[in-house]
């Protein structure tokens, strides 16, 4: 099946220095990934829809200056967390479609990335 | 607004119990539903998705959902649950044809021996 992975696994990063993680689709070629974010105990709050070429679509209250995407390439989407805070500590997770694959719509997930700003 | 409920937070059983959690959205027009999984430490699984046909749907590990579009539910039933089911359920939504997934707060499974 199609596979996702997110780099790095897990960081730790100091107050007003900037992150960033990876997404790759390593078996298919997605056009399309999404970045979520996860409060312990909580839900996926979908942050944004990553293009490839052109820009990112964010959900509203998603500041799109501190959560920077860019979808370089079909395997590849970044997200880099700008001057983070302690309350931008959270579980980032990725996700990609495959629009060649068997099933539209159906989204894979990387195993996501924990951040931690102290 | 758009919305996904799960109303069961925790849920507790002992092996061989059956499992039914509840799933309900706010959408109008098509929708294509999903369950999804989260193990311990692990990521994100399908267990089983819904796009059209059969409101029936068989998944993964012998999950089943039904679609009952009269009344805005996707419901996730196994009839004998094992302790590897203890997990995180995830009930998610998109509306056609957009690719947004909108999931619910998720329920907390534990299942004991």
């Amino acid at each position: 099946g199609a596979v996702v992975s997110q780099h790095p696994s897990w960081v730790i990063c100091k107050s007003g220095t900037s992150v960033k993680i990876e997404c790759r689709s390593l078996d298919f070629q997605a056009t399309t990934m999404f970045w979520y974010r996860q409060f312990p105990k909580q839900s996926l709050m979908l942050m944004a829809t990553s293009n490839e070429g052109s820009k990112a679509t964010y959900e509203q209250g998603v500041e799109k200056d501190k959560f920077l995407i860019n979808h370089a390439s079909l395997t590849l989407s970044t997200l880099t967390v700008t001057s983070a805070h302690p309350e931008d500590s959270s579980f980032y997770i990725c996700s990609a479609r495959d629009p060649g694959g068997p099933i539209s719509y159906e989204q894979y997930f990387g195993p996501g990335t924990r951040l931690t700003v102290t | 607004a758009q919305s996904v409920s799960q109303h069961n937070h925790h849920v507790i059983l002992s092996e061989a119990a059956s499992l039914e959690l509840g799933c309900n959205y706010s959408y109008g027009g098509t929708v294509n539903l999903f369950w999804y999984v989260q193990y311990p430490g692990q990521h994100l699984q399908l267990l089983l998705k819904y796009f059209s046909g059969d409101p029936l749907v068989k998944g993964i590990k012998g999950f089943e959902a039904e679609f009952i579009k009269s009344k805005f539910s996707f419901n996730l039933r196994k009839p004998s649950v094992q302790w590897s089911d203890t997990a995180e359920y995830f009930c998610a939504v998109n509306q056609s044809p957009t690719d947004k997934l909108i999931f619910g707060t998720g329920t907390r499974l534990q299942v004991f021996p």
